[in-house]
């Protein structure tokens, strides 16, 4: 069965550095790779997504993530943060292109940013 | 506008006493799923439906149940809560397609007391 690291659990950060929060999974076969965001009393949302193609995949709000295949690494970056990213991040893994796919989460990561 | 809600936001509850969590959907989507979350761990996939077909995982335990009546909506029924149900209860939602993205609602935290 697929599983997801992430390392960082909890990550305190001062406004305008750069962040970059690891995610591994453990899976041979073809994966596609998100990640989520939640923020303070609301839904989880999308950020961003990989399916296939550029392993450098941009999301919103300034959100970028590398896919590197030897590593099985999809770690999310944001060269600035701001206050406004305080929020939990998880990363998440489906397998394969069709039929039944289940997600699969990290335990997810506490961005803390202070202003 | 919210495309997934959970109702209600939060539920108390008693020990042993039945109780069910209830998500919509406005999307359409073919297949919905039940999380549960507790405090710093990652959401767990309790069961999902596709379309009206049931799919329960492994080792979700039998005091959960679950229940689908149209496409619009799902519950989620705990016939016994115990202390160790007291969760966040996540519903989702996805559509038919090769590659899904799921999409949340807020999520109801239930307490057992």
């Amino acid at each position: 069965a697929q599983s997801v690291s992430q390392h960082n659990h909890h990550v305190i950060l001062s406004e305008a550095a750069s962040l970059e929060l690891g995610c591994n999974y453990s899976y041979g076969g073809t994966v596609n790779l998100f990640w989520y965001v939640q923020y303070p009393g609301q839904h989880l949302q999308l950020l961003l997504k990989y399916f296939s193609g550029d392993p450098l995949v941009k999301g919103i709000k300034g959100f970028e993530a590398e896919f590197i295949k030897s590593k099985f690494s999809f770690n999310l970056r944001k060269p600035s943060v701001q206050w406004s990213d305080t929020a939990e991040y998880f990363c998440a893994v489906t397998l394969g292109s069709g039929g039944y796919q289940k997600v699969t989460f990290g335990i997810g990561t506490k961005l803390q940013v202070i202003p | 506008d919210a495309m997934v809600i959970q109702n209600p936001r939060y539920q108390v509850t008693q020990f042993g006493k039945p109780v069910t969590l209830s998500c919509s959907q406005t999307l359409n989507h073919n297949v919905m799923y039940w999380y549960q979350q507790k405090s710093s761990q990652a959401p767990k996939l309790l069961f999902h439906y596709y379309d009206k077909d049931f799919n329960n995982e492994a080792d979700t335990p039998d005091n959960f149940q679950s229940r689908r009546p149209n496409t619009s909506f799902c519950f989620l029924d705990i016939r016994s809560p115990g202390l160790g149900d007291a969760a966040m209860y996540l519903c989702a939602t996805s559509n038919r397609g090769t590659r899904r993205v799921a999409f949340f609602g807020q999520g109801t935290r239930l307490t057992v007391v």
